[in-house]
Formats: structure tokens, C-alpha cells, sequence
């Protein structure tokens, strides 16, 4: 059964760090691109990385470019995002992504990762 | 990178058919047959219903239909029923490997 699962979300100050995790299960995970899709209380989706599967390309949102990176580990099926200088609007539930393939859909999610930047 | 433009509501009688809108640029939803479509129910992850503007996954309801004119996708849903009551988001692919969704549409089936 396909299953993604995502760690590391919490309470973190303004201008901290925080490094939240996904690990895949049921899946060749070195053949696909994975993705982060967050989502602020109340509103919409906002996609925020992607990365392919061989983390040769990479793609960042604007409002997040220069203060996080998404990452990979093939041997460990993990997708990672790391990020920096937090701000108060990076409040969301975190949801990690898989793409369905070249079609640029994503079409397994995770429960996702709360992550609540307050002082 | 500015989000797709949806209405923020819709809704309709069980049986009828809506169709939501998802507006833009030629810099996105115009420039790639690569528009997909999502369904998102209260404290869930979201589902995906259409990908590559018009192709269903197996498993999604042939009641979902998408489709695309220039810078406009379009999902329709057909015979509305009371478990299609949830949000839905359009994203798009944007070039570089960067993606924007739609601003959501809230659909009640009334």
C-alpha cells in the first residue's frame, strides 16, 4: 500500500529553524518527483517545492525562495524540507506529495505536518 | 507566481451540473496541457480527480469531467451529489518545475 508519512512539524519561533520530514512506504521512490503543498488555517493550497527524483531539479514557490530547501534521501525513501527564517505567514499544515509521473499532477498525499510559527 | 483565479463558491440541487472555472496566464495554465484538478473534504488531504487538463485516474468518478480553452480550465460535475460537497483546487505546472493552484471553490450541494 502506497503511504506517505510526514514528521517534524511543531511549535517554532519567528526567525527559527525547523526540518520537517517525509518517508515513503509501497512506492520505487527513486523514480518519482515529490512535492510539499502547504495550506495556512482557513485558506487555500499553496504549492511550496518540488524536487525530480534524482534531486538534479529543483523548484521553489517565491514566497519561499532563499529560506527553504527541499531535499531527498533515496536510500532512506525520505523527502525533506528544511526551513529557515520562519515567519508568522508560514503557519500551514505541511503535505508532502508525490507526482503521478511526467503529467504533473500529484496523486498520493500525506495526512501532513503542523507547523505553527509563533512566538 | 500568482494563484489561479476560481469562484469562491458554487452550488446546486442533487442531480444538476455545475462547472468550476480556474483562470490563468498564458504563462501557465496556457502554455502546458498540464492542468489538474483536486478535491478536498473538511481535515483531509486532498484527492486528485483530473490531471493532464482532461484524464481520470482509476478510481475517480466518470461524473468529473475537465477541459480547457486558452488560458481557462474547467472542471464539471455531473449528477451532483451530497458527498461532492467539499473544496475544490485547480493547479497548474508554471514552468521551471513550479506549480500554482487555484484560489479554491467551495461547492454546496443544496
Amino acid at each position: 500500500q502506497v503511504q506517505l508519512v510526514e514528521s517534524g512539524g511543531g511549535v517554532v519561533q519567528p526567525g527559527r529553524s525547523l526540518r520537517v520530514s517525509c518517508a515513503a512506504s509501497g512506492i520505487s521512490f527513486n523514480t518519482f518527483g515529490m512535492n510539499w503543498v502547504r495550506q495556512a488555517p482557513g485558506k487555500g493550497l499553496e504549492w511550496v517545492a518540488g524536487i525530480s527524483y534524482d534531486e538534479n531539479n529543483k523548484g521553489y514557490a517565491d514566497s519561499v525562495k532563499g529560506r527553504f530547501t527541499i531535499s531527498r534521501d533515496n536510500s532512506e525513501n525520505t523527502v525533506y524540507l528544511q526551513m529557515n527564517s520562519l515567519r508568522a505567514d508560514d503557519t500551514a499544515v505541511y503535505f508532502c506529495t508525490k507526482d503521478l509521473g511526467p503529467g504533473g499532477a500529484f496523486d498520493i498525499w500525506g495526512q501532513g505536518t503542523t507547523v505553527n510559527v509563533s512566538s | 507566481q500568482s494563484a489561479l483565479t476560481q469562484p469562491a463558491s458554487l452550488s446546486g440541487s442533487p442531480g444538476q451540473s455545475i462547472t468550476i472555472s480556474c483562470t490563468g496566464t498564458s504563462s501557465d495554465v496556457g502554455s502546458y496541457n498540464l492542468v489538474s484538478w483536486y478535491q478536498q473534504h473538511p481535515g483531509k488531504a486532498p484527492k486528485l480527480l483530473i490531471y493532464e487538463d482532461s484524464k481520470r485516474p482509476s478510481g475517480v468518478s466518470n461524473r468529473f469531467s475537465g477541459s480547457k480553452s486558452g488560458n481557462t480550465a474547467s472542471l464539471t460535475i455531473s449528477g451532483l451529489q451530497a458527498e461532492d460537497e467539499s473544496d475544490f483546487y485547480c493547479c497548474s505546472y508554471a514552468g521551471s518545475r513550479t506549480y500554482v493552484f487555484g484560489t479554491g471553490t467551495k461547492v454546496t450541494v443544496l
